[in-house]
């Protein structure tokens, strides 16, 4: 299975504020998706980001507070713009292998003051 | 309606107990399931694949209703290992897409205790 890196593992922010985290796999893949996980609930798609082309979203998120990059085939980052408390989750990036199967990131956990 | 729904739980077993997850889905298209782990404070990994058949991995069973939609998910012979958040994941093929979209369930909670 791929070996998934994300940073940073935590981060601590101010309201108003964004944070980057970034997602590197030790393969080259096409699609990378990233999900959001918010407190005692389950795991929720944000986007998928195809390199070369602009990541697809899905229904209630948008590219403004979601911004995203895929310069290569083994790296993608999320933004999360103009953070506010209900921000506070955990990210997490993804990658397909073995047809269906996902592989995780280890998460980001975010949590917005 | 939810698209995939689960049990929250918690399940409480002691060890060596037999416990059973089920799931259900609401999307007749959906085309393949999984069974995912997630630890506290660590991402979900893959447990197994459902397979149509059934399928087997040592103390775990995962089986699929297609007729009524729902997979399960048994373990026999509970370790206190096995204590994590079970989620159950179903794959649609979506309209224009050739990778599909997995949905996740909202987990289930087993505690394994002494």
């Amino acid at each position: 299975s791929a070996v998934i890196s994300q940073k940073p593992s935590r981060d601590i922010c101010q309201r108003g504020t964004s944070l980057t985290i970034q997602c590197q796999v030790d393969s080259q893949v096409t699609m990378m998706f990233w999900y959001r996980q918010q407190p005692g609930q389950s795991l929720t798609l944000i986007a998928t980001a195809n390199q070369g082309s602009e990541a697809t979203y899905e229904s209630g998120f948008v590219i403004d507070k979601f911004p995203i990059s895929r310069p290569n085939l083994t790296f993608s980052t999320l933004t999360v713009s103009n953070m506010s408390p209900e921000d506070s989750s955990i990210y997490l990036c993804s990658v397909r292998q073995g047809g269906e199967k996902l592989f995780f990131g280890s998460g980001t956990q975010l949590s917005v003051l | 309606r939810k698209e995939v729904e689960q049990d929250p739980g918690p399940f409480n077993v002691p060890e060596g107990a037999t416990v059973a997850f089920n799931c259900t889905y609401s999307n007749s298209a959906s085309q393949s399931f999984f069974w995912y782990r997630q630890d506290c404070r660590k991402e979900p990994k893959l447990l197994m694949s459902v397979y149509s058949s059934g399928n087997e991995d040592g103390r775990f069973t995962a089986q699929l209703n297609r007729a009524s939609q729902y997979i399960s998910l048994l373990i026999r012979d509970s370790k206190l290992s096995d204590s994590a958040t079970y989620l159950c994941v179903v794959n649609t093929n979506a309209g224009g897409t050739s990778y599909g979209k997995l949905t996740f369930g909202q987990g289930t909670i087993l505690t394994v205790h002494p």
